[in-house]
């Protein structure tokens, strides 16, 4: 299943809303995970389930979607927030990842 | 607090070995489905393998079938990725992450780079 991320690179000021898109080549029903990454850093969890935050990660992250179509809404960029964000199906093997979304200061 | 350490990792030349260790502390290790996913220079990430709990079942992307074994070792909390017949393509950061569907944790990373 191959996952395409849009846009590529987002820029967004502090304390904006930013909405990343997660397309899958094929029906994966809810099982989406978001990951955020930090240069030099392990991806971190923030959702699965499609819509189900992950332990510690605050309320302004929010995932949402079903079937193909994915989204994860950061509700009020803060500047920690700034960073790379991949979605990931594991309804089929092999599990797979999007390509990324960078979220950059504007 | 839930701990997942990757070692093992270094320079091979094309067609040769590398072994990658995780050592996993803070959680049931026995219990939980492991996994290896790595994250070529610059790129993005790709899942290569993935072990169950249980009865050890194993999963890999196709790239890696045939060269590259997971294993684990429950008494001592460990998660082994065996890679044979290394090609320059494999150069990635290694990641250990538990879990075997979504990864709720991950290690640091280990570097392999595979050149002559």
């Amino acid at each position: 299943i191959v996952m395409t991320q849009s846009p590529v690179t987002l820029s967004v000021s502090p304390g904006e809303r930013a909405t990343l898109s997660c397309r899958a080549s094929q029906t994966v029903n809810s099982n989406l995970a978001w990951y955020q990454q930090k240069p030099g850093q392990a991806p971190r969890l923030l959702i699965y389930g499609a819509s189900t935050r992950a332990t510690d990660i605050p309320a302004r992250f929010s995932g949402s979607g079903s079937g193909t179509e994915f989204t994860l809404t950061i509700s009020s960029l803060q500047s920690e927030d700034f960073a790379v964000y991949f979605c990931q199906q594991y309804d089929k093997w092999p599990l797979t990842f999007g390509g990324g979304t960078k979220v950059e200061i504007k | 607090e839930v701990q997942v350490v990757e070692s093992g990792g270094g320079l091979a030349q094309p067609g040769g070995s590398l072994r990658l260790s995780c050592e996993a502390s803070g959680f049931m290790f026995p219990n939980s489905p492991m996994s290896w996913v790595r994250q070529a220079p610059g790129r993005g990430l790709e899942w290569v393998a993935g072990i169950s709990a249980t009865f050890s079942h194993t999963y890999y992307t196709d790239s890696v079938k045939g060269r590259f074994t997971i294993s684990r070792d429950n008494p001592r909390n460990t998660l082994f990725l065996q890679m044979n017949r290394l090609r320059a393509e494999d150069t990635a950061v290694y990641y250990c992450a538990k879990e075997g569907l979504y990864f709720d944790h991950w290690g640091q990373g280990a570097l392999v780079t595979v050149s002559s």
